[in-house]
């Protein structure tokens, strides 16, 4: 199985800050790499499929970037909406998995 | 748009089975895979199954083969959950997802989701 491994567990930031998380595959699984944002109490929401693409209707401020083994997702200038959880998951191969998770707390 | 809708909580019994429904809206159930993920009390997200459901194939996480079963029914355009043997272990919250396949990029990605089905197992 291929793991996935997410820093920070959590962060806090302000308001109008930039902030990354990244993600790292046990293998290179090239860009077959997605996030997810899930809020409390809420099902995971597509933000970014295959490391870089944006998904409709998500703000521009969310990046994604890498390949290989290592991946980046950047949200800048930070809103309130964007407390969060996010998660990355690798689509590389089966059994489809799931980094732990970044808790992204706005101060 | 496409929408999954999920079946209400469930409590049960350790030994018990349990089945949740998804149903889908806004799109023909038969053109994409839909997958079941569980995220366990203030835990992460875990791949349980996925169904094809043209074929009604299906593949299963080798932690859950034995007590898994996804089903599909294309008349009401719903598919099934159903995994027996419960424990207290199993007392999550149960997620739909539709897979999606790029054209011009490569992977697999699930949208959307379903709300979320909670099962409580509890003695």
């Amino acid at each position: 199985d291929i793991q996935m491994t997410q820093s920070p567990s959590s962060l806090s930031a302000f308001v109008g800050d930039t902030v990354t998380i990244t993600c790292r595959a046990s293998q290179t699984i090239s860009t077959y790499l997605n996030w997810y944002q899930q809020k409390p109490g809420q099902a995971p929401k597509v933000l970014i499929y295959s490391a870089s693409n944006l998904q409709s209707g998500v703000p521009s401020t969310f990046r994604g970037s890498g390949s290989g083994t290592d991946f980046t997702l950047t949200i800048s200038s930070l809103q309130p909406e964007d407390s969060a959880t996010y998660y990355c998951q690798q689509s590389y191969s089966a059994p489809w998995t799931f980094g732990q998770g970044t808790k992204v707390e706005i101060k | 748009q496409a929408q999954l809708v999920q079946s209400g909580a469930e409590v049960k019994k350790p030994g018990a089975s349990v089945t949740v429904s998804c149903k889908a809206s806004g799109y023909t159930l038969a053109n994409n895979h839909m997958y079941w993920v569980r995220q366990a009390p203030g835990q992460g997200l875990e791949w349980m199954g996925t169904i094809n459901p043209s074929g009604g194939t299906t593949s299963y996480a080798q932690k859950f083969q034995g007590r898994l079963t996804v089903t599909r029914d294309l008349s009401t355009g719903t598919v099934y959950m159903e995994l027996s043997g419960l424990r207290s272990e199993d007392t999550a919250v149960y997620y739909c997802a539709r897979g999606n396949f790029g054209v011009n990029t490569p992977g697999l990605w699930f949208d959307p989701w379903g709300q979320g089905t909670p099962v409580i197992v509890s003695s």
